[in-house]
Order: structure tokens, then C-alpha cells, then sequence
């Protein structure tokens, strides 16, 4: 079965740290992966997007790796911002531009 | 913002009810594909419009159709509403294949009550 597990669920950090974010997929066949950052009540906003020969892809303060070997990715984010106070959501491509979402990690950066 | 309207912003419905959600594409854009996102959960793919035409489908019953304008706009139909029918209903759009980004719009949240 097809599915993208993240961790952890949730993650509070006072601003200014980083913080790094998991996902673990099964998708079969894969053709790319992606992370959106949605605020609450909004539709995800893309962050990056890594097909299989890609290993990293950054967008400012936000850097994505992906081992399609292991099919893990994580999401890095740099000297979090109060803006950063968001869900972050792991999406993985089969052979169509069907996505297949995680259920996202929750993350709240506290002055 | 995305280019991509949804519309209304918010709508509350009885069990039993029809509901008709809108969904405008980013210009260029001739796929359109629709979600649904429970409180708390990642969405779930309905199915998507190429062209006016059907172009896959999720794990939804056949009370959950949609439509495909000339103008690659887009419509979902909800017949015979439950109260598990309750999310925030997403539409992305794209240019269609594999790799291309899919922007969503600001979704519309259905109350079922």
C-alpha cells in the first residue's frame, strides 16, 4: 500500500533555532517528492520539489534531502521565523501526478 | 497567492443535502484536481479533470463527481450529504504530467451538520 508517515507529529522551537522534520514512504513506482507548508485553514504553498536523482534542494531557509534508496526525505528549516508556524506536509508522485500526502508535522516557533 | 479561486470560502449544509463547490484554474493551467482534508489529517485525493474529462479517481463513492469547463474551471458535487462529508475541500491546478507543480487554492470549508 501506498503510503508517506512523518515525524514527528508535532515540534515546538523557540525562534531562531532549526529544526529538521522526517518522512518515510512506501510509494511504488516513485517519481518525485515534495514538501508544501500550509498554514491553518489554507490550501499547502510548495516548498520544494526532488525527483529521484535529486539528493537536496534548498528555497531560502528550507532544505530538502531525499535518499530514494532508503525513501526517506527531511526537511530542514534554518533560524526558524515566527512566520515559520505552520504544517509541513510530505508528498510523494507514483507514475502520475496523482499525490499521495502524509499527514504532516505540526510545528509552532515561540518567541 | 496561487492564482487559483475557490469558491464559497465557507458553506454549512444538513445531512441529506447537495453542495456544489467552484474552483477557478491558474491561467494556462488544464488539470484540476480535487481534495478533501479532515481536521488534522493530510488530504486525500477525489480525482482529477484533464481536459474536461476524468483522469483518475480516489477512494470516493459515487455521490462525489465533478465537472470540467471549456475554460478549465471546475465544479465538485456532493449528493446526499454525511456528516463525515465535514473538511476543508482543496482544488489544485496544474499544466499535467508527473513532475509539474500543483498549486492550490484557499479551499472551502463544509460544515455537515
Amino acid at each position: 500500500k501506498n503510503q508517506v508517515e512523518q515525524s514527528p507529529q508535532s515540534l515546538i522551537i523557540l525562534e531562531g533555532k532549526n529544526c529538521t522534520l522526517q518522512c518515510n514512504y512506501t510509494v511504488s513506482p516513485f517519481s518525485n517528492l515534495r514538501w508544501y507548508k500550509q498554514d491553518t485553514g489554507r490550501g499547502p504553498v510548495s516548498l520544494t520539489i526532488m525527483t529521484f536523482s535529486e539528493n537536496t534542494k534548498s528555497n531560502g531557509r528550507y532544505t530538502a534531502t531525499l535518499d530514494a534508496d532508503t525513501k526517506q526525505s527531511s526537511l530542514h528549516i534554518t533560524a526558524s521565523q515566527l512566520s515559520d508556524s505552520a504544517s509541513y506536509i510530505c508528498v510523494v508522485s507514483a507514475d502520475t501526478d496523482k499525490l499521495i500526502f502524509g499527514t504532516g508535522t505540526r510545528l509552532q516557533v515561540f518567541p | 497567492e496561487t492564482g487559483v479561486t475557490q469558491s464559497p470560502t465557507h458553506l454549512i449544509k444538513t445531512r441529506g443535502q447537495q453542495v456544489t463547490l467552484r474552483c477557478s484554474s491558474q491561467s494556462g493551467h488544464n488539470t484540476v484536481s480535487w481534495y478533501q482534508q479532515a481536521l488534522g489529517q493530510g488530504p486525500q485525493f477525489i480525482f482529477q479533470y484533464y481536459r474536461e474529462e476524468e483522469n483518475g479517481r480516489g477512494n470516493f463513492p459515487p455521490r462525489f463527481s465533478g465537472l470540467q469547463f471549456p475554460n478549465y474551471s471546475s465544479e465538485l458535487n456532493v449528493n446526499a450529504l454525511e456528516l463525515d462529508d465535514s473538511a476543508l475541500y482543496l482544488c489544485a491546478s496544474s499544466s499535467g504530467g508527473v513532475n509539474n507543480e500543483q498549486f492550490f487554492g484557499p479551499g472551502t470549508r463544509l460544515t455537515v451538520l
